[in-house]
């Protein structure tokens, strides 16, 4: 089993709909990521959570340390918010700041 | 202020030879960390250096090693490439290793081997 584990694999949504993605972890951790990849391969950060809930834009990361499990919801998805998006941890075994990534999420927002 | 670059952008190898990536830290960073990712997974660690020194390591074999520079910036050297290599490879800097850093990933290196 992985460490990290996302739901679903892939997502299709109509624009304007809310999206949820799902991440949940089997290790304990010092940081949660949130990150977005285009086609072209490029990653941006979009969160680092260890408690609560972020928000930015039309995103919301949300974290439950207790539960090991995270989700991020997209707001008025919009055709522009199509990529995968990946769920990293920060193991508290880990040296450094190693990242340990889920499979991503393939999201496909439709005009 | 620069962000984190990669060079090249692509390349293709044949297997059995040897390749030299490279990483621009982003102004200010001493950490930086490598990826592999193959088509349609997660990225998966390779190694970090922080200051110079490796500074922990993944499941990858000796073939896989790197370099930090005294102005941070890094290599990734792979040799003996197999065909199971290529993937699109990844670094990202950061301020310092503690997690509480946020990690700038590069745009990738995409490698092919035939």
């Amino acid at each position: 089993k992985n460490e990290v584990e996302q739901s679903p694999q892939n997502l299709t949504a109509q624009e304007g709909e809310f999206i949820t993605i799902n991440c949940s972890y089997s290790v304990g951790i010092s940081a949660l990521h949130w990150l977005q990849q285009h086609p072209g391969g490029g990653i941006v950060s979009l969160f680092m959570l260890s408690s609560g809930k972020k928000k930015h834009g039309r995103l919301i990361a949300t974290i439950n340390i207790q539960e090991k499990h995270s989700s991020l919801h997209i707001t008025a998805s919009h055709p522009r918010d199509s990529a995968v998006y990946i769920c990293a941890v920060a193991s508290l075994k880990a040296a450094g700041n190693k990242l340990t990534f889920g499979g991503g999420t393939r999201v496909l927002v439709k005009p | 202020e620069t962000g984190v670059t990669q060079s090249p952008t692509h390349l293709i190898k044949t297997r059995g030879q040897q390749v030299t990536l490279r990483c621009s830290s982003q102004s200010g960073h001493n950490t930086v960390s490598w990826y592999q990712q193959a088509l349609g997974q997660g990225p998966q660690f390779i190694f970090q250096y922080y200051r110079e020194e490796e500074n922990g390591r993944g499941n990858f074999p000796p073939r896989f090693s790197g370099l930090q520079f005294p102005n941070y910036s890094s290599e990734l050297n792979v040799n003996a490439l197999e065909l199971d290599d290529s993937a699109l490879y990844l670094c990202a800097s950061s301020l310092g290793f503690s997690p509480s850093y946020e990690q700038y990933f590069g745009p990738g290196t995409r490698l092919t081997v035939t």
